[in-house]
């Protein structure tokens, strides 16, 4: 039930599509859902975030949607560029008492070609 | 502005040695801190959490052990490495109390030989 299932393992994109990576949960007490972005040799940053009590939250080219009826939330990228490429991680936690402990999906390996 | 270190960078051990990893944050009081496992490059498994001083809890039984001597310094040791513990280890902090985000240092990679 603490898993968060990540897809896909891999994903090529063009230079200027679209990405698109999903997560899905079982444990319907996680409340907070963030993705985060990791260069090679690097630790991993947060990308962006998102509570169950809204649909969508977008950041620049970078949007969440969340379906809290199909416990899914995805990553879009837009337009994507050679430098977003990176692993991406989606987590999820649940408030209050678990003190930040995030879970991880296992990773999308995101290549954009020029 | 806070900052998280880690050192070493890297790291190459032989079986059987002992290990101490460190982590400090600056820029803020009272973190939550945490230690992440990353094998080849993909998933983190959360190791140990800390939210004070000489408060650790496990939250997979292994090899290793966390120490929080202080504030803003949380350590990672091992007593004789395996094989098995080859990775690279992540720290990260959070504010205290029950703040969600999460902070990555640099990480270090660990190869035991």
């Amino acid at each position: 039930q603490q898993q968060v299932k990540q897809s896909p393992q891999s994903l090529i994109v063009q230079k200027g599509g679209i990405s698109i990576i999903n997560c899905a949960y079982e444990n319907t007490a996680f409340d907070y859902f963030p993705w985060y972005q990791q260069f090679p040799g690097k630790g991993p940053a947060l990308l962006i975030a998102i509570r169950p009590d809204v649909s969508e939250k977008k950041e620049g080219r970078f949007t969440i949607s969340f379906n809290k009826s199909a416990k899914q939330f995805s990553l879009h990228i837009m337009d994507s560029q050679p430098g977003d490429s990176a692993t991406y991680f989606c987590a999820a936690s649940i408030g209050g008492t678990s003190y930040g402990k995030l879970t991880f999906g296992q990773g999308t390996i995101l290549t954009v070609h020029p | 502005s806070q900052t998280i270190h880690q050192w070493p960078a890297t790291l190459v051990q032989p079986v059987g040695s002992p290990l101490s990893l460190e982590c400090t944050v600056e820029g803020t009081s009272n973190p939550n801190l945490y230690w992440y496992r990353q094998a080849a490059g993909r998933g983190l498994q959360l190791l140990f959490y800390s939210i004070g001083i000489g408060q650790i809890s496990s939250e997979v039984p292994q090899n290793l052990s966390a120490s929080r001597p202080q504030d803003r310094q949380f350590i990672l040791s091992s007593k004789k490495l395996l094989l098995s513990d080859s990775g690279f280890y992540l720290c990260a902090w959070s504010r205290g109390g029950v703040q969600e985000t999460q902070y990555f240092g640099p990480g270090t990679r660990l190869l035991v030989l």
